[in-house]
């Protein structure tokens, strides 16, 4: 099986603008859930989307939001991009309704200038 | 304080050392989960525990789950060059939704 994709996998954006990230599943597999990385505050989770529906969500910002597509492909969106939103962006799927094991993407690397 | 702590943060030990990584929390939790990380890519998931008591094997990593289900930790007999990266502890919190909790992260770097 394929593994869990995500495109971009750079980009560099100034602040102010909106960014949005694109996550291809593992075939089957309909829980994906979005984390930030970064050296100082390591990975956080944002949010999980299980059959198109938000079901947990992270302590971040309203600028940070997500959807789920029925083909279980999810996308990220950051708004008004702030510098401290420079981060890796993982996505990562689960097999199983309990969502818990992770499999996760390379990533995007964002930069905010 | 955080939910799930790990330790150490750093490890910088010779080809052929053992070594261990702990993963505490005040919690009890539901399941817990090692990743290791390189540089560029993302998480890769290397175990997961579900049963106090439980112990698991992976070739030279050794996985301890707690009794309790409070603390787990990553054993790895004579370390190589290609164990050299990020070790991740990440737990899951029945009172927290089972929202994947990560903990800081160990940086492994086995020297040849």
């Amino acid at each position: 099986k394929a593994g869990v994709t995500q495109t971009p996998r750079y980009l560099i954006k100034t602040r102010g603008q909106q960014v949005t990230l694109s996550c291809s599943p593992i075939s089957g597999h309909r829980s994906v859930s979005w984390y930030q990385q970064t050296p100082g505050q390591g990975l956080q989770f944002l949010f999980e989307y299980f059959s198109e529906t938000q079901r947990n969500k992270g302590n971040f910002p309203g600028r940070f939001s997500g959807r789920q597509f029925s083909n279980s492909r999810s996308e990220m969106n950051v708004s008004t991009l702030e510098l401290g939103d420079s981060a890796l962006y993982l996505c990562a799927s689960s097999p199983g309704t309990s969502g818990v094991e992770q499999y996760f993407g390379p990533g995007t690397r964002l930069t905010v200038t | 304080t955080q939910l799930l702590e790990q330790s150490p943060q750093f490890l910088s030990i010779q080809e052929g050392e053992n070594l261990t990584v702990y993963c505490n929390s005040s919690s009890v939790f539901s399941s817990l989960q090692w990743y290791r990380q390189e540089p560029g890519e993302g998480p890769v998931l290397l175990v997961t525990v579900v049963t106090g008591g439980e112990v698991k094997k992976l070739k030279r990593l050794t996985f301890q789950f707690g009794d309790a289900r409070k603390d787990s930790s990553l054993h790895i007999t004579a370390a190589q060059p290609g164990d050299t990266g990020l070790y991740l502890c990440a737990g899951a919190f029945m009172e927290y939704g089972n929202k994947l909790v990560f903990g800081a992260g160990t940086i492994l770097r086995v020297k040849s």
